[in-house]
């Protein structure tokens, strides 16, 4: 049961373009969502998060939206930079459950010079 | 990667072994999640533990697998009677409390091979 979906596999983009990530949920009880950034072999890094009380949080060059009927959330990265390139995963919790994340399976992104 | 250490980095063992794997959480954290990733897949769910206590085990194999948080020292994750299907990489994450919202940090993980 996959409560959180990021259907875009893989994503390339020009560097300097806007990169934009997306991701879907079911569970309309979630109520802060977060970004991971994850280079092959090390663990994720903390991106940028949001609460649901939002509908935008931005940190730089990036910004996470939440569209909260439509389930939808989105990390924009803007210009997009060689450094960028990585798998983007996007997790979601719900406070009165615990503190369980659901994430899901990642957004492979290429940034090109 | 944020502090959380784990260990080893790398981990072979054949069949029917245990597999013991170590986290040591970012200094000032006290709660400890394990984290999964089966190939081509995110991260899953394991188990949370707070020091000496098990909050959450709904993500963990009902046999084989046991995860403890003791009073002294780091957080192990126990697999015992290893399986081909075992092979993954495992991820620790810690956070300092359970109030507000609070990003987990990740160590580098495990990765696990079964021979």
């Amino acid at each position: 049961d996959q409560q959180v979906k990021q259907n875009s596999p893989s994503l390339s983009v020009q560097e300097g373009r806007i990169s934009i990530l997306n991701c879907d949920y079911t569970n309309s009880m979630f109520d802060y969502f977060l970004w991971y950034k994850k280079y092959p072999a090390e663990g994720p890094t903390f991106l940028i998060s949001i609460s649901s009380i939002k509908d935008k949080n931005e940190d730089g060059r990036f910004t996470v939206f939440l569209n909260k009927s439509a389930k939808h959330l989105s990390l924009h990265i803007v210009p997009s930079q060689p450094g960028d390139s990585a798998v983007y995963f996007c997790a979601a919790r719900t406070s009165n459950t615990g503190n369980q994340f659901y994430f899901g399976t990642g957004t492979s992104l290429t940034v090109i010079p | 990667n944020a502090g959380v250490m784990q260990n080893p980095r790398h981990l072979v063992r054949r069949r029917g072994q245990e597999a013991r794997l170590r986290c040591s959480p970012m200094k000032g954290h006290s709660h400890v999640y394990w984290y999964r990733q089966l190939p081509e897949e995110g991260l899953k769910f394991m188990v949370y533990l707070q020091k000496e206590n098990i909050i959450d085990e709904s993500g963990m194999p009902k046999e084989r697998f046991s995860a403890e948080f003791p009073k002294e020292g780091p957080s192990i994750l126990r697999i015992q009677q290893v399986v081909r299907g075992d092979s993954a990489a495992y991820f620790c994450a810690s956070s300092p409390s359970l109030g507000g919202n609070q990003p987990q940090h990740f160590g580098d993980g495990t990765r696990l091979s079964i021979l």
